[in-house]
């Protein structure tokens, strides 16, 4: 437990679907992450949100929203989406300023049909 | 692009076996990670390395970081079943008043009894 919670823990939804996942970090922290993980591929950065306000923007395609109401919650709404955007979703949050430690939560398996 | 190469890719081992995971970059960070994934849960932090040439030690994992902070590699002495996992390494670098990390692929551990 690492005091990272994300639901759902799995999702199947079709190409014209609109799904969201949640995020909500019990740690206090200021800052938070979405990351895409696929078979064979870096973990990659998607958002940051830093102080409820988003910093960085990896080029992610438009059918991927992100929404940060406070500084414990993020959400990831997702419309439209492709087969190839399968993968597992995973949220992290940090405190700006100190060490950067990552905490992940264990993620939401996503399959696009 | 920050790219983090890690190898090797994959690893089988039998229990008892001493191992070394590298991850290489031609890019120099400010700081370097380690974490551990198991299978449906995020990645753990294990330690972080800070100075060039520093060495951490946590009970059988040894961790380096090269001299000019491009590099790190992880030994793990006797591996046991429990080192099983995926071990990611993620370079940090500074951006907007925070530090955004940068992955490898990883290296799947299989330690078998």
């Amino acid at each position: 437990e690492t005091g990272v919670t994300q639901t759902p823990r799995h999702l199947v939804m079709g190409m014209t679907n609109k799904k969201s996942l949640k995020c909500e970090q019990h740690l206090g922290h200021n800052a938070m992450y979405w990351y895409k993980q696929s078979a064979k591929k870096p973990l990659e950065l998607m958002f940051v949100y830093s102080l409820e306000e988003r910093v960085e923007n990896n080029s992610v395609p438009s059918r991927f929203s992100p929404e940060c109401p406070n500084s414990s919650h993020l959400f990831l709404h997702l419309h439209t989406l492709q087969p190839e955007d399968s993968a597992l979703y995973l949220c992290a949050s940090s405190q700006v300023g100190e060490e950067e430690t990552q905490y992940f939560g264990p993620g939401t398996r996503l399959l696009v049909l | 692009t920050q790219l983090l190469e890690q190898s090797p890719q994959f690893l089988s081992i039998q229990e008892g076996e001493n191992l070394t995971v590298y991850c290489n970059s031609s890019s120099v960070f400010s700081s370097l990670q380690w974490y551990r994934q198991e299978p449906g849960e995020g990645p753990v932090l294990l330690v972080t390395v800070v100075t060039g040439g520093e060495v951490k030690k946590l009970k059988r994992l040894t961790f380096q970081f090269g001299d000019a902070r491009k590099d790190s590699s992880l030994h793990i002495t006797a591996a046991q079943p429990g080192d099983t996992g995926l071990y990611l390494c993620a370079g940090l670098h500074a951006s907007g008043g925070s530090y955004i990390p940068t992955f490898g692929r990883g290296t799947s551990l299989i330690v078998h009894p």
